[in-house]
């Protein structure tokens, strides 16, 4: 099975900040990787898709990018409305495994 | 509008058996393959199980082989979850999700969940 990482666990940033988030795969997993935003008692919400590709209505200031094992997920000026937790999630085989989740807090 | 609409949680004991629905409405159901994902309180996600478009094949997650079993109904646009012999550990709310149209399993739809509680 493929494990996924991600670091941090947490995160503390003002608004307007550059946001990066890390994921690793434990074996390459190509580009089959995507990203998903969850705020608190809602269902999670697509980012990104194939490790770069911007889902549907997200905003662009949300961007992805790697290949292989290592992957980011970078918010280029923080907003309001995006503090929350990130997980990454690897589909190149199953079973399909989420990382552990980034929380992005205010500081 | 595409919509996932789950129903079917509840308090159930150890052993005991559940059988979730997702209702579907919005898109072409019969083109899209269709998982179960669910979390914990307070814990990441965890996928569960999947089915592809016309039925003809399912994956499950270790944890869950051999005692839940997912199933589709594509003329009354629904998915289920059979759950049987249940546990502590199976308490999470769960979550129907969409795959892409080619099938490549990233979701891109969610539905809003529903909560199983598994407990004497």
């Amino acid at each position: 099975d493929v494990q996924m990482t991600q670091s941090p666990s947490t995160l503390s940033a003002y608004v307007g900040d550059r946001v990066t988030i890390t994921c690793r795969a434990s074996q390459s997993i190509n580009s089959w990787l995507a990203w998903y935003q969850q705020k608190p008692g809602k269902a999670p919400r697509l980012l990104i898709y194939k490790a770069s590709s911007l889902g549907s209505g997200v905003p662009s200031r949300f961007s992805g990018s790697g290949s292989g094992t290592e992957f980011t997920l970078t918010i280029s000026s923080l907003q309001p409305d995006d503090f929350a937790t990130y997980y990454c999630q690897h589909y190149n085989s199953y079973p399909l495994t989420f990382g552990p989740g980034t929380k992005v807090h205010v500081k | 509008e595409v919509q996932l609409v789950e129903s079917g949680g509840g308090l159930v004991q150890p052993g005991g058996s559940l059988r979730l629905s997702c209702a579907a409405s919005g898109f072409t159901f019969s083109s899209y393959w269709m998982h179960w994902v669910r979390q914990a309180p307070g814990q990441g996600l965890v996928w569960v199980s999947r089915i592809k478009s016309d039925g003809t094949s399912t994956n499950y997650a270790d944890s869950v082989k051999g005692r839940f079993t997912i199933s589709r109904d594509n003329a009354e646009n629904t998915l289920y979850l059979q759950m049987n012999s249940l546990r502590a550990e199976d308490t999470a709310v769960y979550y129907c999700a969409r795959s892409d149209y080619s099938g490549n399993s990233y979701f891109d739809c969610w539905g809003q969940g529903t909560l199983v509680t598994v407990s004497s």
